[in-house]
C-alpha cells in the first residue's frame, strides 16, 4: 500500500511570510505526527492528531499549528517565518490505538528560510 | 525532564564486523523502547520495538537489548553491510503523553567494504 507522502518536498521562503505543508497517511491510519528535525536539535515533536483532534502538542510557539481532515490527510502551518525555522519536517502516521504503535514516516518537507 | 541519548560520533566498522550502539536514557522509566534507522534526505524506517520485560528481540541481523535497571538500550547490526550505513535513532515514548515519541539524536553508522 503507499506510503506517507508528503508536500512540497522542498521550499525556499523568506523570513516573514507563511508555509503550509501537507501530509496524507497510510489508509486506514487515523493518527498523524509532525516533527521538527534540524541537526542541533534532532527530531522534536510538534503535534499529533487524532480523527481531526489535535491530541499532543510539543512545546512550539504558537506560531506552528496544524488541522486533520476528515480523510485523516494533514496540514500543518508556520506563520511569520524565522531563519531558525529551516528544517526538515517530517509526518509520520499510525494506527492511533495503543501505545505502542510504530511510526510510519513520509520523506519530509525541507524548509529553508532566508 | 526525560533525556535520551546517543553517541554524536560517527561508528566506523569494518564490513563483517559487529556494529553496537548505544542508546540511554534518565528519568524516566518507558514501558517499550523503539529504533529506526534514517538514510540522508530521508523519513526513518521503524526497525525494532522492544518492550520493558523483554530482554532481547532479533529482527534478520538485528538485535536490541534493553536493561530498564541501567537505562540502556544496546542495538546489534551483526555481519555488517556497506548497506546498513546509515543514521539510527532510539525512541521512547514521551514523559508527558502518549502516542507521542521522544528521539535520540541518532547514531551515524559507516561500514567500510
Amino acid at each position: 500500500k503507499a506510503g506517507v507522502t508528503q508536500t512540497p518536498r522542498y521550499l525556499i521562503k523568506t523570513r516573514g511570510q507563511q508555509v503550509t505543508l501537507s501530509c496524507s497517511p497510510i489508509s486506514g491510519h487515523r493518527s498523524v505526527s509532525w516533527y521538527q528535525q534540524t541537526p542541533g536539535q534532532g527530531l522534536q515533536f510538534l503535534f499529533e492528531y487524532f480523527s481531526e483532534t489535535q491530541r499532543n502538542k510539543g512545546n512550539f510557539p504558537g506560531r506552528f499549528s496544524g488541522r486533520q481532515f476528515s480523510n485523516s490527510r494533514s496540514e500543518m502551518n508556520v506563520s511569520t517565518l524565522e531563519l531558525g525555522d529551516s528544517a526538515l519536517y517530517l509526518c509520520a502516521s499510525s494506527i492511533g490505538t495503543g501505545h505502542t504503535g510504530e511510526l510510519f514516516f513520509g520523506e519530509g518537507s525541507r524548509l529553508t528560510v532566508l | 525532564s526525560q533525556k535520551i541519548e546517543q553517541n554524536s560520533e560517527a561508528l566506523n566498522i569494518q564490513e563483517g564486523k559487529t556494529a553496537t550502539l548505544t542508546c540511554n536514557y534518565t528519568n524516566y522509566s518507558p514501558a517499550y523502547l523503539q529504533w529506526y534507522r534514517q538514510d540522508p534526505g530521508r523519513g526513518p524506517v521503524f526497525l525494532l520495538l522492544i518492550r520493558e520485560n523483554e530482554k532481547e528481540k532479533r529482527k534478520e541481523r538485528l538485535k536490541v537489548t534493553f536493561d530498564t535497571t541501567l537505562k540502556q538500550s544496546l542495538f546489534h547490526i551483526t555481519a555488517s553491510q556497506p548497506a546498513d550505513s546509515a543514521t539510527y535513532l532510539c525512541a521512547l515514548p514521551h514523559l508527558y503523553g502518549n502516542n507521542r515519541l521522544a528521539f535520540g539524536k541518532g547514531n551515524q553508522v559507516v561500514v567500510i567494504p
